[in-house]
């Protein structure tokens, strides 16, 4: 069964650190690009970052360029999220998902998801 | 990179069908087939619907189709039960954006 699990979700202060960890399993995640989306707690998805196959590219959504880093650890099947100088409107869940084969483009599947919550 | 727009919420009744737009623009919906819909019950994860504007995973009910004309994606789903009361979100890639854009999400009451 291909699954993802998220962790390293808490509690910071403003300005503070905090990395993010997705275990995957069930499928070959060497082969997949992976992304992060985020969630306000009852409001929308926001995608956050997305990392290729092997760690070389990524790309990031303007709200968090420069403060948050995504890479990849194939021989651990681990996903990572580095956020950095974080504010109260990163405060939401962070889901890791799977993205799609070939040229296709959509999330497949998700994990549970990890609170952040940034607040003095 | 304003969201996708979608209606708040949606009602309908058990056995009736009910359709969720999503409407987007020439930069996303409208030039690309890169839309996909999500569902999402209460403190749980979304879940992948359709993909490819109208195509459905393994799994999924045939209950469940989806479509695009112009800048607006529709979902629709027939035959309501209980269990499809939940949260919908639409999402397209956008040229304008660093990657995807995702509706505001819409609000499904099975009455």
């Amino acid at each position: 069964e291909v699954q993802l699990a998220e962790s390293g979700g808490g509690l910071v202060q403003p300005g503070g650190s905090l990395r993010l960890s997705c275990a995957a399993s069930g499928f070959i995640f060497s082969d997949y690009w992976m992304h992060w989306v985020r969630q306000i707690p009852g409001k929308g998805l926001v995608w956050v970052s997305r990392i290729d196959t092997d760690g070389s590219t990524t790309t990031y959504a303007d709200s968090v360029r420069g403060r948050f880093t995504i890479s990849r650890d194939n021989a651990k099947n681990t996903l990572y999220l580095q956020m950095n100088s974080l504010r109260a409107e990163d405060t939401a869940v962070y889901y890791c998902a799977r993205g799609a084969w070939g040229s296709a483009v959509f999330f497949d599947p998700w994990g549970q998801g990890t609170l952040v919550n940034v607040s003095s | 990179q304003s969201a996708l727009t979608q209606p708040a919420s949606v009602s309908g009744s058990p056995g009736q069908s009910i359709t969720i737009s999503c409407s987007g623009s020439g930069s996303d919906i409208g030039t690309y087939k890169h839309v996909s819909w999500y569902q999402q019950h209460p403190d749980k994860a979304p879940k992948l619907l359709i993909y490819e504007i109208d195509k459905r995973p393994s799994g999924v009910s045939n209950r469940f189709s989806a479509s695009k004309s112009d800048n607006t994606a529709s979902l629709t789903i027939s035959g309501l039960q209980a269990e499809d009361e939940a949260d919908y979100y639409c999402c397209s890639y956008a040229s304008s954006a660093a990657f995807v854009l995702f509706g505001g999400g819409t609000k499904l009451t099975v009455l």
